[in-house]
């Protein structure tokens, strides 16, 4: 079993819907949670991090985490055809420096 | 360039062949980490540098695989008798102590 897990998609969707992406992780020593974008053929940007259990909103994003459940969600509001790209999950331990990816959920926003 | 910077961009290469991978991290960035990425999956750990030395390296498949640090800015990945499994995207990071990791466009290995 990996580590983290990321259904990879496809996902499509059409303008302004609402987007879930979401992970599940096992290792209870996870205490970063991070969320990036990569566009094709670009390395990945980081997009949401989130420290523990809770939310966080940064304009149309939303992280949630729930380390009981060991599942964190993103979630895009009024989706644009730029939002197209792989979004990747991202964990890490207290004081510990290697981040752990999930596969990455592929997204495509139809106009 | 403010961003990290990494050549080559593109890498074709014959079975048992020797390649080096070149990052040049954010300037003042301490840490550094080089992933590899294969296709439709997340980037791989490889290895971790906090200066100039490997603060871990666990990541890293067999010991094909070498990365220096010599001076604590640029560094490179260094595979002996490449195979083809080794043909992926080759990503490096850089980051201020923990946090935020910035990542290059990354280096793209084709073995033949």
């Amino acid at each position: 079993q990996k580590e983290v897990e990321q259904d990879p998609g496809p996902l499509s969707v059409p303008e302004g819907a609402i987007v879930s992406l979401n992970c599940t992780y096992s290792n209870s020593a996870f205490q970063y949670f991070m969320w990036y974008r990569q566009y094709s053929r670009k390395g990945p940007e980081l997009l949401m991090y989130t420290y523990s259990s809770g939310n966080k909103e940064d304009g149309r994003f939303t992280a949630q985490v729930d380390k009981s459940s060991k599942y964190i969600s993103l979630f895009i509001r009024d989706s644009q055809p730029s939002d197209s790209a792989t979004y990747l999950c991202a964990m890490s331990e207290a004081g510990g420096f290697k981040t752990i990816f999930g596969a990455g959920t592929r997204l495509f926003v139809k106009a | 360039g403010a961003g990290v910077s990494q050549t080559p961009s593109n890498k074709v290469t014959e079975k048992g062949k020797y390649v080096e991978l070149r990052c040049d991290p954010i300037s003042g960035h301490t840490a550094l980490y080089w992933y590899r990425q294969s296709l439709g999956q997340g980037p791989e750990f490889l290895i971790y540098f906090q200066g100039t030395g490997a603060a871990d390296d666990s990541g890293l498949p067999n010991d094909r695989f070498f990365a220096v640090r010599p001076e604590g800015s640029v560094s490179t990945l260094k595979i002996q008798r490449t195979e083809r499994g080794d043909s992926a995207v080759y990503l490096c990071a850089s980051s201020l102590t923990d946090g935020e990791l910035f990542f290059g466009e990354g280096s793209r290995l084709t073995v033949l």
